[in-house]
């Protein structure tokens, strides 16, 4: 069972750089998942950031597209988010998730990180 | 983007009674391949979301069975054969067909009558 751990700053500045790394243990992260992000505002739903596959295929959400980079770090077992221009809107808790998939390439369901709160604040 | 509308928003519970949970999708979430790519996930108070059934129907390893999933292409259900006390939280339908993005339902907060 793959399992995700975010770390990064828990305080942002406006119009600063948010960002965030998960590492992924109990399994490599050049299987066939996408590794993704999502976040949730405080008391709010959830959203979709973008997903990376680990030959370097990307899918953002249009509505941050130009501002969010995921990458992929093959021999650290991780991937990261950054997101530039932040505002008081991006104040959200940040997920890593794993959008698992057989070696078969069927889709059995997203697997999630505890979370960390990141609050962009002067 | 594939808009998911969930009912009701709120549903109180007697502990040992069923429960039931709308997902209506703008576009039909059936693959070529003949599955629904629709989850569902529980998120418990100060918790994670964790994954309940995938693809439609099928229950994630270690859900007990009182969970179900069903419907086809833009109706979906999550039932609960009889509620217990754990299973407070909210609950989303989440599509993975894309188109671009993977988007949520507003989630249904379960509570305990």
């Amino acid at each position: 069972q793959v399992q995700l751990r975010e770390s990064g700053p828990g305080l942002v500045k406006p119009s600063g750089t948010l960002s965030l790394t998960c590492a992924v243990s109990g399994a490599s992260i050049t299987t066939s998942n996408w590794w993704s992000w999502v976040r949730q505002p405080p008391g709010r739903g959830l959203e979709w950031i973008g997903e990376i596959f680990h030959r370097g295929n990307i899918n953002y959400n249009p509505s941050l597209r130009g501002r969010v980079t995921i990458t992929v770090d093959k021999f650290k077992n991780q991937f990261s988010l950054n997101l530039i221009s932040v505002t008081a809107a991006d104040t959200a808790v940040y997920y890593c998730a794993a959008k698992q998939m057989t070696n078969s390439g069927w889709y059995v369901g997203f697997s999630w990180g505890q979370g960390t709160l990141v609050t962009v604040s002067s | 983007d594939i808009v998911m509308t969930q009912s009701p928003l709120s549903l109180p519970v007697t502990p040992g009674e069923p429960a039931s949970i709308s997902c209506r999708s703008s576009q039909s979430l059936l693959h070529n391949n003949g599955f629904n790519y629709v989850d569902w996930y529980l998120q418990k108070p100060g918790q994670s979301p964790q994954l309940l059934i995938y693809l439609g129907s099928n229950r994630a390893s270690g859900v007990p069975d009182r969970f179900s999933g069903s419907g086809s292409g833009t109706d979906f259900t999550l039932k609960i054969s009889r509620v217990e006390a754990e299973d407070v939280g909210v609950y989303y339908c989440m599509q993975a067909l894309q188109s671009p993005s993977i988007t949520f339902g507003e989630g249904t907060r379960l509570e305990i009558k």
